[in-house]
């Protein structure tokens, strides 16, 4: 029962740096996201996608890049690392007809420093 | 848009007390969902309950209960004789119908449970 998987699970970047936060399900589901967690914040969402090949902006995408080249992977991808990313970022699978049911992922931890 | 907030961001309440956690919502749409998620120091969410807009029935499940009303937009979550492993952030969230189960989090109450 693996459900949703997100690697790594901690990274510190440097300024500057880039890197990818990447994230795998295995139920078939349709709907992939990309939230992240500020201290002492809710959660809010980077990037969605409803499928294959079709990806949409959330309320906080400056920074981030994503892709859906399989129903089973949504990467992540930051570009030009800043300490306003340092945050949890959490990947979370769902699907139509689920009454909006979310499985999240156990979350990645990430410091730019 | 969709809306969620939770007015308290502490609360400290000594083991065996019940806490009550508020969470007012705003949204556009008639069907709409309404979650409680515990987040414990693990970092973890961790799904408890969720609520679709037309069902305003009230229930308790184990030491869990809500109390959900549509007139006054709220849904507020209740741990009847809290135990230390109830100490956690608690997150209400809203996901309407036709929002592709995109979820809006309230910013999260933090619960402490004193032994």
């Amino acid at each position: 029962n693996a459900g949703v998987t997100q690697t790594p699970k901690f990274r510190i970047l440097k300024i500057g740096q880039s890197m990818t936060l990447q994230c795998t399900q295995d139920m078939n589901h349709n709907y992939m996201y990309w939230y992240r967690q500020d201290p002492g914040m809710g959660l809010k969402l980077i990037y969605y996608s409803v499928g294959a090949g079709i990806t949409d902006k959330g309320e906080v995408p400056n920074g981030y890049n994503v892709s859906r080249s399989t129903t089973e992977d949504f990467p992540l991808r930051l570009e030009l690392a800043a300490p306003s990313q340092t945050s949890v970022y959490f990947c979370a699978s769902s699907y139509p007809g689920s009454g909006n049911t979310i499985y999240f992922g156990e979350g990645s931890w990430l410091t730019v420093v | 848009a969709q809306k969620v907030t939770q007015a308290q961001t502490e609360i400290s309440v000594v083991e065996k007390e019940d806490v009550t956690l508020d969470c007012v919502y705003e949204t556009r749409d008639t069907t709409y969902y309404l979650f409680w998620y515990k987040q414990p120091p693990s970092g973890e969410l961790v799904f408890l309950i969720r609520r679709n807009s037309f069902d305003e029935q009230n229930e308790i499940s184990g030491r869990y209960s809500w109390n959900f009303q549509k007139s006054t937009s709220s849904f507020n979550f209740t741990i009847t004789a809290s135990q230390v492993v109830d100490s956690a952030v608690y997150f209400c969230a809203l996901s309407e119908a036709r929002g592709n189960n995109r979820l809006a989090f309230g910013k999260g109450n933090q619960v402490v449970v004193i032994p």
